[in-house]
């Protein structure tokens, strides 16, 4: 069975630019994958960020942008704010209907 | 705007059933597919499955074969998903997700604000 991954956990100082990245334990992510990416603070319901590998979701500033970098989906944050402290989630498109979130980042911005 | 409500909080003991259900407002239930997210406590997004909402027909992800099922009432513009015989390992907060408006509908938006159910006696 194909497991998406992340990073477990990152941080990033404020102002500062941080990449957190979306693989496969076997193969590579493509654009035909769909990588979207969602945040999530504690207590609240996931918010869609980037869809389609690059498409911002409406309202989502454009410090947010997501790319493939080499074999994995990224989702990169340029000037990180403290309220960008949260939970990340990527889902890859897996074919047939299926979707699988990964195990998503923790990210702090310290 | 478009919208997705979902029902409250639910108790339940272990073996019994529950119906959470996700109403949509804001555009047509029947246009978009809609999926069933799983966090459990201090634990990551779950993918369950999706229901196409023009058909009726619904996928299950692997782990959520079984004992979950996904159903529709258009005329009320709800999806629901149903849990019988609720484990513990089942104590969780569900999310509805409409399918994206585009891309194939391969992504998650707008979300519900979740259910919890939580499962003990």
């Amino acid at each position: 069975q194909t497991v998406v991954t992340q990073e477990p956990s990152f941080s990033v100082s404020p102002g500062g630019t941080v990449t957190l990245t979306c693989g496969l334990s076997s193969g590579s992510v493509s654009t035909s994958y769909y990588p979207s990416w969602y945040q999530q603070t504690p207590g609240q319901a996931p918010r869609t960020l980037i869809h389609s590998t690059n498409v911002r979701s409406s309202g989502v500033p454009d410090r947010f942008s997501g790319s493939i970098l080499g074999n994995k989906a990224a989702l990169t944050i340029t000037g990180a704010q403290a309220d960008d402290e949260s939970d990340y989630y990527c889902v890859l498109y897996m074919g047939s209907g299926l979707k699988v979130f990964g195990g998503g980042t923790k990210l702090t911005v310290l | 705007q478009e919208q997705l409500v979902q029902s409250g909080s639910e108790l339940k003991n272990p073996g019994a059933s529950v119906k959470v259900s996700c109403k949509a407002s804001g555009y047509t239930l029947t246009y978009y597919g809609m999926n069933w997210v799983r966090q459990a406590p201090g634990q990551g997004l779950e993918w369950m499955g999706w229901i196409n909402t023009y058909t009726g027909d619904p996928t299950y992800a692997q782990a959520f074969t079984g004992r979950f099922v996904f159903s529709l009432d258009t005329s009320v513009s709800t999806a629901y998903l149903e849990i019988s015989s609720l484990k513990a390992e089942d104590t969780a907060i569900y999310y509805c997700a409409r399918s994206g408006a585009t891309s194939g509908g391969n992504w998650f938006g707008p979300w519900g604000q979740g259910t919890l159910v939580t499962v003990s006696s």
